[in-house]
């Protein structure tokens, strides 16, 4: 296993509401990103979190944001859901400064829009 | 035209063939390549990274072409446990470990 933790494990919601998706971090590592991945398809990058900060976003509306606290963990939070963002939701953690590209994904939240 | 193209199979297999997954990826600056394997219902999980030298690891080997800007992965005789979507994988460069990932290749190995 990586060490790397997401919660919940499942979610179901209704269009026009909130959710919160957390991820723990493998230990020792200082970066966090968040990737989308629909049925059949690649995870696509949501965007990444380093000390606190987004340093990078893909090509994601604003009602997708989130959240790096000091012990690296992050959150993901996405406003107004809506049909497509039926997904499962992956958190990679990474240390920056190591091997690159070697990220580290936790078991997912899959979450159910209806 | 996606930055990582591969077909998305399925490739079903016999135990003990040799099978072999392609992927192209459009950036031609790109500098890092790797394949992830991912299992039904599972999250992703680093396969091995592809050198221009090539690289083996068992019955795993990654070849990477930059002038044909196209990453190779072989499985040698094929296990009943290698069935698992194998991704393919460049680190785009935005200034942060950004992956990108293709569709990925279904890989059925059959008894």
């Amino acid at each position: 296993e990586t060490g790397v933790t997401q919660s919940p494990t499942h979610l179901i919601k209704t269009r026009g509401q909130q959710v919160t998706l957390r991820c723990s971090s493998q230990s020792g590592h200082n970066t966090v990103s968040w990737y989308q991945q629909a049925l059949g398809q690649g995870p696509q990058f949501i965007f990444q979190y380093y000390r606190e900060e987004e340093n990078g976003r893909g090509n994601f509306p604003p009602r997708f944001s989130g959240l790096q606290f000091p012990n690296y963990s992050s959150e993901l939070n996405v406003n107004a859901l809506e049909l497509d963002d039926s997904a499962l939701y992956l958190c990679a953690s990474s240390f920056s400064g190591g091997t690159v590209g070697e990220q580290f994904f936790g078991p997912g939240t899959r979450l159910t829009v209806l | 035209r996606k930055e990582v193209e591969q077909d998305p199979g399925p490739f079903n297999v016999p135990e003990g063939a040799t099978v072999a997954f392609n992927c192209t990826y459009s950036n031609s600056a790109s500098q890092s390549f790797f394949w992830y394997r991912q299992d039904c219902r599972k999250e992703p999980k680093l396969l091995m990274s592809v050198y221009s030298s090539g690289n083996e690891d068992g019955r795993f080997t990654a070849q990477l072409n930059r002038a044909s800007q196209y990453i190779s992965l072989l499985i040698r005789d094929s296990k009943l446990s290698d069935s698992a979507t194998y991704l393919c994988v460049v680190n785009s460069l935005t200034g942060f470990q950004k992956l990108v990932f293709g569709t990925g290749t279904r890989l059925l190995v059959s008894p």
